[in-house]
Order: C-alpha cells, then sequence, then structure tokens
C-alpha cells in the first residue's frame, strides 16, 4: 500500500515533442505529490509538485495532471527539449508522514 | 546560496575496507537525510536526522553502518566492514522542516564501489 508505481521505465521523444510519465498509488493517505528530476552525476531536485485539492498545476512546459477517484498522477513535458533528457521520479507523501515514496524512475531521452 | 556539500564524490574500496561519507547541509535546514540509490532506481531511505537526534533508522543496516551529525549540521555516514553489495550512490539530503510535504533538497552524492 506504500508503493507508487510509475511507468515507463524508459521513453524516448522527439525534440518538440510531449513527454508523458504515469504514476499510480494506493495510499489514500498521501496528500503530496512532487516530482523529482535527476542527471546523471547529480542529486535530484524538485521539479514540480501538487496537492489533491487540484486536478492540474502547471509551471513553464511542466504539468502534474491529478486524478484523485483513480489515484494516478502524471508529468507532461510540452515542447519537449534534448536539454530534458533526464531520470524522473514521482513520489508521494503525506503532512502526517515525513518519508517521502518513489516511484522506480523513467530515464527519458528527447532525440534532437 | 550553497547547496548540500557531500564528499568525496567517489570512493573505491576493497571489501571489508570501512569507509566515510560527509554532508554539509543548506543553513537553517534542520532534518538531513541518508539516502541510498542504486542504479536506475529511486531513492531508498536509510536514516532521517532531525537537529541532532536520529529520529528514524529503522532502515539503517546496524550491524555494519553507523551515522551522526554531531551539533546538529554536518553528518557522517560510516559503512565497515563494507560489502560488495554496498556498491551504490548514497545521497544526502536536508529539508527546513521535517513534514512529508517540505521540500527535499539533494546534494550531488558519492558514488562507492566496492571491489
Amino acid at each position: 500500500q506504500q508503493q507508487v508505481k510509475q511507468s515507463p521505465q524508459s521513453l524516448i521523444v522527439q525534440k518538440g515533442g510531449i513527454s508523458i510519465i504515469n504514476c499510480a498509488y494506493e495510499n489514500t493517505a498521501f496528500d503530496y505529490f512532487p516530482w523529482y528530476q535527476q542527471f546523471p552525476g547529480k542529486g535530484p531536485a524538485l521539479l514540480i509538485a501538487i496537492r489533491p485539492d487540484v486536478s492540474e498545476k502547471k509551471e513553464g512546459r511542466f504539468t502534474i495532471s491529478f486524478n484523485k477517484s483513480a489515484k494516478q498522477f502524471s508529468l507532461h513535458i510540452m515542447d519537449s527539449q534534448p536539454g530534458d533528457s533526464a531520470t524522473y521520479f514521482c513520489a508521494a507523501s503525506s503532512d502526517s508522514n515525513y518519508q517521502l515514496i518513489w516511484g522506480a524512475g523513467t530515464k527519458l531521452i528527447i532525440k534532437p | 546560496e550553497a547547496g548540500v556539500v557531500q564528499s568525496p564524490r567517489y570512493k573505491i574500496i576493497e571489501k571489508k575496507q570501512p569507509v566515510a561519507f560527509w554532508c554539509n547541509p543548506i543553513s537553517g535546514h534542520n532534518t538531513l537525510y541518508w539516502y541510498l540509490q542504486n542504479l536506475g532506481q529511486g531513492p531508498e531511505l536509510l536514516i532521517r536526522y532531525e537537529n541532532e537526534e536520529a529520529v528514524d533508522d529503522s532502515q539503517l543496516p546496524k550491524d555494519r553502518f553507523s551515522a551522526e551529525r554531531l551539533k546538529g549540521v554536518d553528518s557522517t555516514l560510516k559503512i565497515q566492514p563494507a560489502e560488495l553489495g554496498d556498491s551504490a550512490v548514497y545521497l544526502c539530503a536536508s529539508s527546513f522542516e521535517s513534514g512529508g510535504t517540505d521540500t527535499q533538497y539533494f546534494g550531488p552524492g558519492t558514488r562507492l564501489t566496492v571491489l
């Protein structure tokens, strides 16, 4: 019940295309859903996060879509650029529990 | 503002040898985390500190791993003796508070190779 399932494991998208990464969770106590971006040789960095009181959050080319009834959330990267090539992790936590539960990661490659 | 600093960045040791990793969190951040990250996987929490107190070390293999955070600032993670399976990236993160929704800021990690 603590797991966060992430898919796909890897993704190749043409430059200018839309990259979509999906995550699903079971624990209904989760109320915070961040996405982290990790470049090779670097630690993960917070990209964007959402609370379940909204169905969508947009920051620049990055959008989180959240479906509370389905217990799913996804990251959309519009106009994908080669510089977006990285590993993306979804995660979940709650105010009452400090621990971030991480997905397994998606390696995204944007082809020029 | 300086980010989370970790050293060394890379370490290669023979099995059964000891190794230590150092972390300096972002100034003012009370909570410090040590994670282990295997290739192609998400980070796995090893231990969490609130100031100098280890408030969750349930996932730390205490037979060979130890950690300390003296004075509630810098932290050291030690492995003694190291085993082949300990090869991984060890990440340190810090956050201002300890709530589940508080942003965690990660250092670049120490890549450990055990031969």
